[in-house]
């Protein structure tokens, strides 16, 4: 059964420095989306991606994050300059025709 | 209230029993749709009702929508210790463009004991 991947699993970086988190959605899927969940908290949208541009974002998503989807497969994160509070579990999701949003793994992000 | 807030917040029972889960949201909402997760694991899509559904059903799930009070139910039957999971509702509201950005709850955290 196709499944949402995504790449690392965990990151650890240092406050300030630039990550990239990555995604291969499902491949005849054309939503996708990006979500984190802070350890013990409500899982949060951050932005969804259709046709090449952002449809939707909250206010989460500031100039400090960007999404791309660079080729035919892989959907990006990056966030430019890390905070600690950017810890979070952080969750790459796709949707086709219909309105179920399949999740991947995760990756766990963690900001010394 | 927040949108999304499912009741209780934790849930044990034993092997067999049914277990039910509630979930209260404010806004209108075009669909809902009930999420597990595993600890410290993905979200996995479990059901999906419309806003003009008021029951669903899918093997041992079963899912209840009332509009009118802006809540929904979901029901697993004959519980197995690997039903053991948080549960969350998301609910995707009714707006103008795609719509699709989910909002979660703070989940129902369901222990079946064997």
């Amino acid at each position: 059964e196709p499944e949402v991947t995504q790449t690392p699993s965990h990151q650890v970086t240092q406050m300030g420095q630039e990550v990239i988190l990555r995604c291969v959605p499902i491949s005849n899927h054309l939503y996708f989306y990006w979500y984190r969940q802070i350890l013990g908290q409500k899982v949060e949208f951050l932005v969804s991606f259709y046709n090449n541009e952002i449809s939707e974002k909250s206010e989460i998503f500031d100039d400090q994050f960007s999404v791309e989807r660079p080729d035919g497969s892989n959907f990006t994160l990056k966030i430019r300059s890390t905070k600690l509070e950017d810890s979070a579990m952080y969750f790459c999701a796709s949707s086709g025709s219909g309105a179920e949003q399949y999740f991947g793994p995760g990756t766990r992000l963690t900001v010394t | 209230s927040q949108q999304g807030e499912e009741d209780p917040q934790a849930l044990s029972i034993q092997e067999g029993e049914n277990a039910t889960m509630n979930c209260s949201y404010k806004t209108s909402i075009n669909n809902l749709q009930w999420y597990r997760q595993n600890s410290g694991r993905g979200l996995v899509h479990l059901i999906l009702i419309r806003s003009n559904e008021r029951e669903k059903h899918s093997g041992r799930l079963r899912v209840t929508l009332d509009t009118s009070k802006k809540s929904s139910s979901l029901l697993i039957t004959a519980s197995r210790a690997a039903d053991t999971a948080s549960y969350f509702c998301a609910t995707a509201p009714i707006s103008s463009g795609s719509a699709r950005q989910l909002t979660f709850g703070s989940g129902t955290q369901l222990t079946v004991l064997p």
